[in-house]
């Protein structure tokens, strides 16, 4: 079965400290998609990123990079040098190739909160 | 702009009340989905629709029915049957592949009184 840990409930920050949130992900697919979504306090989850589980190279954007390591079955999110407006609650999710389409599974996701 | 329309925002059921929550999208998906999320448990599947007239349950859909007589709507009803419904419900929408990301709206928390 598949299975998202999003071990981290809250984690604190002064700004522009940099922070780690840990994803780390059970599946037995060969095929699979790894997501980030970010929910400010409006809401909604706004996509950040989606990775293949064929693609291990490392991605930057812009103050966000992420480390995708298969041997550790984990996917993890940086933020360098973090702002009040990160603040937000983040959820690492995963999706099966064999399902034909998006059936997402959730962490319990890891609230960031970064004071000024 | 494109995007997925949730209503109400806020929603008030009493007891033994079937409510509907409201979704439409104008980004020409073809699959929708419904999430619940709960305090500390993260988003869970109730239900998914790959095509209009057709859908299928997710992992938690007892208490819950759907319907898809549109490509556009996806709406889902609680019912009275659901015995704990006071969450916050989110939809999404999605083109079919694996290869895409899900687009979600802004949700409506229910509140059962």
């Amino acid at each position: 079965a598949q299975k998202v840990t999003q071990a981290q409930t809250e984690i604190s920050v002064v700004e522009k400290e940099d922070v780690t949130l840990d994803c780390v992900y059970e599946t037995r697919d060969t095929t699979y998609y790894l997501f980030w979504y970010k929910q400010p306090p409006s809401g909604e989850l706004v996509f950040l990123i989606r990775r293949n589980s064929f693609d291990e190279q490392n991605e930057i954007s812009g103050r966000y990079s992420w480390n995708f390591q298969k041997s550790t079955s984990s996917f993890n999110f940086t933020i360098t040098a973090s702002q009040v407006v990160d603040s937000a609650v983040y959820f690492c999710a995963l999706s099966e190739a064999n399902t034909g389409f998006q059936k997402l599974v959730f962490g319990t996701g890891t609230r960031l909160l970064v004071s000024p | 702009d494109g995007g997925i329309t949730q209503s109400p925002k806020y929603l008030f059921r009493k007891e033994g009340q079937n409510v509907t929550l409201s979704c439409e999208q104008n980004l020409n998906h073809d699959a929708m989905y419904w999430y619940r999320q709960d305090p500390g448990q993260g988003l869970r599947l109730i239900y998914y629709s790959q095509i209009v007239n057709d859908f299928q349950k997710g992992d938690i859909a007892e208490g819950y029915s759907v319907s898809r007589e549109k490509k556009e709507s996806f709406p889902l009803t609680v019912t009275s049957a659901q015995k704990n419904p006071t969450a916050f419900y989110l939809c999404a929408s999605s083109p079919l592949g694996v290869n895409t990301e899900a687009f979600f709206g802004q949700g409506t928390r229910l509140t059962v009184v």
